[in-house]
């Protein structure tokens, strides 16, 4: 069975640019999360899926971070504009429920310039 | 104050020793307490997954928890190189989950 898949594994972008990461997760996996980590810190929240619907964005930074996830089964993050302080590895992970085992994809790091 | 500290390391033992990996945390509402390992460029990937205050073993694994103290544990016996990793601590809160700053570990044979 395939795990979660991100894609790209590594981008490197200037500042002011668009960057879309991709998160596809386990099938039949309701919940998907979108996790950062930046360098030196703790994998701090983003939001999270229950099917299509965000269930909780509490963690998103800022307005320049848009996620969705049509349909509800893959999941996009775009960044626009891209500011230095966005580098990190986002990480995205999926569960059957809530308080259930979360799996992670390998991330996807994010260089701005 | 963060919700959940974690001693960032490093920590570097040699092969065969016993492990000692903490977190404390200060929202009592969490209710499930996990401990992730992540290798280098890799995602983490659980490796203890408990509920209630106790011990939970796993081979040389031994996660504790100690909710009046808001204080978990997670032990390796008999260390080994591959144990190398970063272990970090993860709580539940229904839909929220929080981590730690994770631990890296270094076990040199």
């Amino acid at each position: 069975e395939a795990g979660v898949t991100q894609f790209p594994s590594h981008s490197v972008i200037e500042k002011g640019q668009t960057v879309t990461l991709r998160c596809d997760p386990i099938s039949g996996h309701d919940n998907l999360y979108w996790y950062r980590r930046v360098m030196g810190k703790e994998i701090k929240f983003l939001l999270h899926f229950v099917k299509e619907s965000k269930q909780d964005e509490s963690g998103m930074p800022n307005n320049r971070f848009l996620a969705e996830r049509t349909g509800g089964t893959y999941s996009t993050l775009k960044v626009q504009p891209a500011e230095l302080e966005d580098s990190g590895v986002y990480f995205c992970a999926s569960s059957q429920g809530p308080g259930e085992e979360l799996f992670f994809g390998e991330g996807s790091r994010l260089t701005v310039l | 104050q963060k919700e959940v500290e974690q001693d960032p390391g490093p920590l570097s033992v040699p092969e065969g020793a016993i492990v000692s990996l903490n977190c404390t945390y200060s929202n009592s509402a969490f209710q499930y307490f996990m401990w992730y390992r992540q290798y280098s460029r890799k995602g983490p990937e659980l490796l203890m997954y408990t509920y209630s205050s106790g011990n939970k073993e796993d081979g040389r694994f031994t996660a504790q928890v100690d909710k009046s103290s808001k204080y978990i544990s997670l032990f390796i016996r008999d260390s080994q190189p591959s144990d190398s990793a970063t272990y970090l601590c993860a709580m539940w809160n229904n839909n929220d989950m929080r981590f730690g700053a994770g631990t890296r570990l270094t076990v040199k044979p």
